[in-house]
């Protein structure tokens, strides 16, 4: 398939432990986001990359989230000594880049934190 | 930043119903506005879009208005059917610099058979 595919599906890690979330965009995109939603919640802007732009991260709640887009396609997120409150499905989206247009998402990884 | 809000949050229909979703957005700046459906487990899909220079745009049984005046844009379902049961998203993006969607909190459809 083409779309933007995360990766892992789900994730249990105990608390305080460093966690790291993939996320491959669709070839092409030069877009990427990073989004968190918590349980019926809505979704919460975390990181914007655009080409070799400096990213906007200005959704990062605290200094624990970091993230990176290598060689302008895989983007990583890290979120480093995982507190409860961080459970919640992280979700990444790509788009062509070209203007204000459609958001592609993926399936997202549902972090549980214990 | 952008303030948007949805109403309702939920919303109980019986199949073949109408259905309609306001958007509430704060940036006279936005140009673009974009509903998406999220189903359970999955990551939120777009289902019709909007520019500002349209007033209304119908894809079937689905249809989007924008008040740009008002800064509000609504999403209509008729003949609902229970796999329009899902969560809806409306999206505004404003021009220039990053084009980041600011997400509403939310609608719960539920269409009841």
């Amino acid at each position: 398939g083409a779309g933007v595919s995360q990766s892992p599906s789900n994730k249990v890690t105990e608390k305080g432990k460093d966690v790291e979330l993939r996320c491959d965009p669709i070839s092409g995109h030069t877009a990427l986001y990073w989004y968190r939603q918590s349980l019926g919640q809505g979704l919460e802007f975390l990181i914007y990359f655009q080409g070799n732009s400096a990213p906007d991260k200005s959704g990062l709640p605290s200094d624990r989230f970091s993230a990176e887009r290598t060689g302008g396609s895989v983007s990583t997120l890290t979120i480093q000594r995982t507190q409860q409150e961080d459970s919640a499905v992280y979700l990444c989206a790509s788009s062509p880049g070209q203007g204000a247009t459609e958001a592609f998402f993926g399936q997202g990884t549902r972090l549980t934190v214990v | 930043g952008e303030n948007v809000e949805q109403h309702p949050s939920t919303l109980s229909v019986q199949e073949g119903d109408s259905a309609v979703i306001k958007c509430t957005y704060s940036d006279s700046a936005s140009n673009y506005f974009p509903w998406y459906k999220q189903e359970l487990g999955k990551g939120p899909q777009l289902i019709i879009d909007i520019r500002s220079n349209v007033g209304e745009k119908k894809d079937q049984r689905i249809a989007v208005t924008l008040n740009k005046t008002a800064k509000h844009f609504s999403l209509h379902i008729t003949e609902t059917q229970p796999e329009d049961s899902a969560v809806y998203f409306c999206a505004p993006i404003r021009p220039g610099g990053s084009y980041i969607p600011t997400f509403g909190r939310g609608t719960s459809l539920i269409v009841h058979p």
